[in-house]
């Protein structure tokens, strides 16, 4: 069965500092990929989506980007954090045939102080 | 641009209580619509989805919605809530040839009472 994986659960960094998030797909192959980001009290919001390795489209322009250097890694980075980055970060995967059905991780939570 | 509104954003019930989750939607063309359910502790699912055919669809553990074209809305209904569905509830839309590119709503949190 497939399972998908995120690291870390919990972040705490303060504003200017980096950002690395990770997300790893176990079972299947060639998968479609995705970052969202949940802020307080608003839906889970697009930012990221990947078909392949490499090839990664930015829904919303931010101070984040991603990165698939591995079919079933994917990657949230930043080089200065933000405030409003702070959230909840989704990853998703799902079949190229049925892209639609989407399956989530266990997200991260990220506190910019 | 596209969006989704769901119009309660916590939701209190009795069990065995009936349930109705309003979700509209603002787009003219051809989407796919889905309802998905984070319960405490675990990962976001889906719980259904319309993409043609017969305006309501079932899904697992005896939910249902309905899509209205002519009021651009898929609510999620259930005859009788039980404390096990408490969760939150997201409505997603997807144009239909946009891949997996999902538009959620805020979520609506229902909470029912034993």
């Amino acid at each position: 069965s497939q399972t998908i994986h995120q690291w870390p659960a919990t972040l705490v960094q303060p504003v200017g500092s980096p950002l690395s998030l990770e997300c790893t797909v176990e079972g299947t192959s060639n998968p479609n990929l995705y970052w969202y980001r949940q802020a307080a009290g608003r839906g889970l919001q697009l930012l990221f989506y990947s078909v392949g390795i490499g090839q990664i489209s930015s829904e919303v322009p931010q101070n984040l980007s991603a990165s698939r250097p591995q079919d079933r890694q994917f990657i949230l980075s930043s080089k200065k954090l933000l405030l409003s980055d702070s959230g909840f970060y989704l990853c998703a995967w799902s079949r190229l045939a049925d892209a639609y059905e989407q399956y989530f991780g266990p997200g991260t939570r990220l506190t910019v102080t | 641009a596209q969006s989704v509104s769901q119009h309660n954003h916590h939701v209190i019930l009795s069990e065995a209580a009936s349930l109705e989750l309003g979700c509209n939607y603002s787009y003219g063309g051809t989407v796919n619509l889905f309802w998905y359910v984070q319960y405490p502790g675990q990962h976001l699912q889906l719980l259904l989805k319309y993409f043609s055919g017969d305006p309501l669809v079932k899904g697992i553990k005896g939910f249902e919605a309905e899509f209205i074209k002519s009021k651009f809305s898929f609510n999620l209904r259930k005859p009788s809530v039980q404390w096990s569905d408490t969760a939150e509830y997201f409505c997603a839309v997807s144009h239909y040839n946009q891949g997996g590119k999902l538009i959620f709503g805020q979520g609506t949190e229902l909470s029912v009472k034993p």
